[in-house]
């Protein structure tokens, strides 16, 4: 389940099940989004991204689905395995500025 | 997809003295690149925005003249972290983009430990 606190959210999952993070952003103006992969003491990894004229797309195990309406974000991973444990970031963009990073969300695969 | 590289992957250093970090975009020319703060457990803090040839773009209470940042080619960018204090301890990364709307590609991280 998730636990909210001091520390990152975390949801565990078991393995073989499909996993579903959830991210609220903050600007409406924001066209692109990307969610990030980052595992212990490594930077972040891209897994997936989506603009605004889409809400969903897919890629080799991952979807991702945006909600323009109430600002969410979500990444659905498919027969979540071992290796998917990590910290998954969503990050926002507006017309090319910086990119916005979510507070993250830590993924752990239960065996 | 691009590979930025960044170097040292971790230091340690004496309080008082700098800290060269370096963020190379290995294969693609970065107009602009970014560096990153981020804490244990924490998120990525945006520091500062480099763009290659002016001078550097720093968020709101990031100090300029303790992070001192220099893109001086399309392919380089440092961060000097000056006067290191124990405080300064964290993991620090860089990001590099192709252009203005697409993914941006980060490297590996910089631990810094102050002592």
């Amino acid at each position: 389940g998730e636990s909210v606190g001091l520390h990152l959210p975390t949801l565990s999952v078991q393995e073989g099940d499909n996993s579903i993070i959830n991210c609220a952003y903050s600007n409406s103006a924001s066209d692109y989004f990307i969610w990030y992969k980052q595992e212990s003491g490594k930077g972040p990894q891209f897994i997936i991204d989506i603009r605004s004229n889409m809400d969903k797309r897919q890629g080799q195990r991952v979807t991702v689905l945006l909600n323009k309406t109430v600002k969410h974000l979500s990444l659905q991973i498919a027969a979540t395995q071992p290796g998917d444990s990590a910290v998954y970031f969503c990050a926002e963009n507006n017309y090319g500025q910086n990119f916005v990073f979510g507070p993250g969300t830590r993924l752990s695969v239960l065996p | 997809g691009a590979v930025v590289s960044q170097h040292p992957s971790w230091v340690i250093c004496k309080s008082g003295t700098s800290v060269k970090i370096e963020c190379r975009s290995l294969d693609f020319q970065a107009t602009t690149m970014f560096w990153y703060r981020q804490f244990p457990k924490q998120s990525l803090m945006l520091m500062a925005t480099s763009n290659e040839g002016s001078k550097a773009t720093y968020e709101q209470g990031v100090e300029k003249d303790k992070f001192l940042i220099n893109h001086a080619s399309l392919t380089l960018s440092t961060l000097t972290v000056t006067s290191a204090h124990p405080e300064d301890s964290s993991f620090y990364i860089c990001s590099a983009r192709l252009t203005r709307n697409t993914e941006a590609f980060f490297g590996q991280g910089t631990r810094l430990t102050v002592v």
